[in-house]
């Protein structure tokens, strides 16, 4: 049983448009959420992440939104770039945990010129 | 000069054998981490450490087992292999105070026949 989902397993998105991805969740006791990237033949890098006790947080062309009432948290890419292209993971960790991340099957994100 | 290395990158072995996996890191972390990918899934938690001297199983224990020879050294051993072992496997660090994010290596691609 999935705690961390993200249903889409592809995304194609123009160049210079949006990039949304999304993640949802089940287990009200997640405080805390990351995202992650990965391109081929490497491992997972640390994008952004968001507390539980805030909505949003911006860093430069990404954003996270978080939806506690939903369950759901998206990811934000304005404008898209080429370098975008990658798997793209959400992550969670547990109120009482301050080393577990409960990983969602990740989302690959391909860029069109 | 990567932070996370592991060694080997691809590795083919057959039912039955003993493999270990090794995994080293510069950046002075006192946690470490395995975990395995899998086709359709999120990384899934083998083993943790957060230091030499404490070793825990994580969510899919069963099967492996690790050593941390050092702050810098965390090996991943399956004493005999099976093919349902076939899987991605990642390295990761954290630092004690910034428990959230990990660093993972590069990944080793291991495939039991």
């Amino acid at each position: 049983d999935q705690q961390v989902k993200q249903n889409s397993p592809s995304l194609s998105v123009q160049e210079g448009r949006i990039s949304i991805l999304n993640c949802d969740y089940t287990n009200s006791m997640f405080d805390y959420f990351l995202w992650y990237k990965k391109y081929p033949a490497e491992g997972p890098t640390f994008l952004i992440s968001i507390s539980s006790i805030k909505d949003k947080n911006e860093d430069g062309r990404f954003t996270v939104f978080l939806n506690k009432s939903a369950k759901h948290l998206s990811l934000h890419i304005v404008p898209s770039q080429p370098g975008d292209s990658a798997v793209y993971f959400c992550a969670a960790r547990p109120r009482d945990s301050n080393y577990q991340l409960i990983w969602g099957a990740g989302t690959k994100l391909i860029i069109k010129p | 000069d990567a932070d996370v290395t592991q060694t080997p990158r691809n590795r083919i072995t057959k039912t039955g054998k003993r493999i270990m996996l090794e995994c080293s890191q510069t950046k002075g972390h006192d946690r470490m981490y395995w975990y395995r990918q899998d086709p359709g899934l999120g990384l899934r938690l083998i083993y943790y450490s957060f230091d030499v001297k404490d070793i825990n199983k994580g969510e899919i224990s069963d099967g492996y087992s690790v050593s941390r020879q050092a702050q810098a050294k965390f090996s991943l051993s399956l004493e005999s292999a099976i093919p349902n072992q076939t899987a991605l496997y990642f390295c990761a660090t954290s630092d004690r105070t910034r428990g959230n994010e990990q660093f993972f290596g590069p990944g080793t691609r291991l495939t039991v026949l």
